[in-house]
């Protein structure tokens, strides 16, 4: 069945560029009814969503996001990844990526998820 | 911004007991209102779409009801397994999760 697996540095510095890809495997990357989500969880705490794409590129950023992130698509590998920009502690978190369903770009829910990548801002 | 308030933010009860998590939307979403079980360690699992719609797999015991502004998910009889964290997800207006509520067994 249709698996994701996020990867990451795990440890990034302060101010840095944080990069995060999710591999999709077992099933459809383009189908058109599904956008690929992120959404993050700092610790203890609750649920974030931080954009979404569709495998033609097409994306949806969250407004808190949209200066600093950026959600990419390679469907040559069934990838998808989000660059951060400038973090600081405050992006310490679980970062989830999931398959979202949509009805062309309205986006629905997340019905797959991958199992997170902890990523942790310190110097 | 659309709002979601979802109460409570902790709840404890027993096995066997009915159990209602509520979420308030600031607008109007019409049903655009998901639920979803978060197990410690674990990632979200969507339980309930659309409102009222279970996904695929999930017990009946699981349900949820709402329209417009105010949502209700509700586990009929609880079960030790039910212990984790609920959330709604609000996609009318972006895409909003609310705050939470941990369940826990008494």
């Amino acid at each position: 069945q249709l698996q994701l697996q996020e990867s990451g540095p795990g440890l990034v510095k302060p101010s840095e560029t944080v990069s995060l890809t999710c591999t999709v495997s077992g099933g459809s990357f383009s189908g058109r009814n599904y956008h690929w989500g992120w959404i993050r969880q700092p610790p203890g705490k609750g649920l974030e969503w931080l954009g979404s794409i569709h495998y033609t590129g097409s994306t949806h950023y969250n407004p808190s996001l949209r200066t600093r992130g950026t959600i990419s698509v390679d469907t040559s590998n069934n990838q998808f990844s989000l660059r951060l920009r400038s973090v600081t502690a405050a992006d310490t978190a679980m970062y989830y990526c999931a398959r979202q369903s949509s009805s062309g770009e309205w986006l629905e829910a997340f019905d797959i998820w991958g199992q997170g990548t902890l990523v942790i801002v310190s110097s | 911004d659309m709002q979601m308030t979802q109460s409570p933010s902790s709840l404890s009860a027993s096995v066997g007991d009915r159990v209602t998590i509520t979420c308030q939307a600031s607008h109007d979403i019409r049903n655009y209102l998901n639920w979803y079980q978060q197990k410690p360690g674990k990632a979200p699992k969507l339980l309930i779409y659309d409102a009222s719609n279970l996904e695929t797999g999930v017990p009946p015991r699981f349900s949820g009801s709402g329209y417009g502004t105010d949502f209700s998910f509700t586990i009929s009889s609880l079960q030790p397994e039910d212990i984790a964290t609920y959330y709604c997800q609000q996609y009318d207006d972006n895409i909003t999760f609310g705050q939470g509520t941990r369940l826990e067994i008494k």
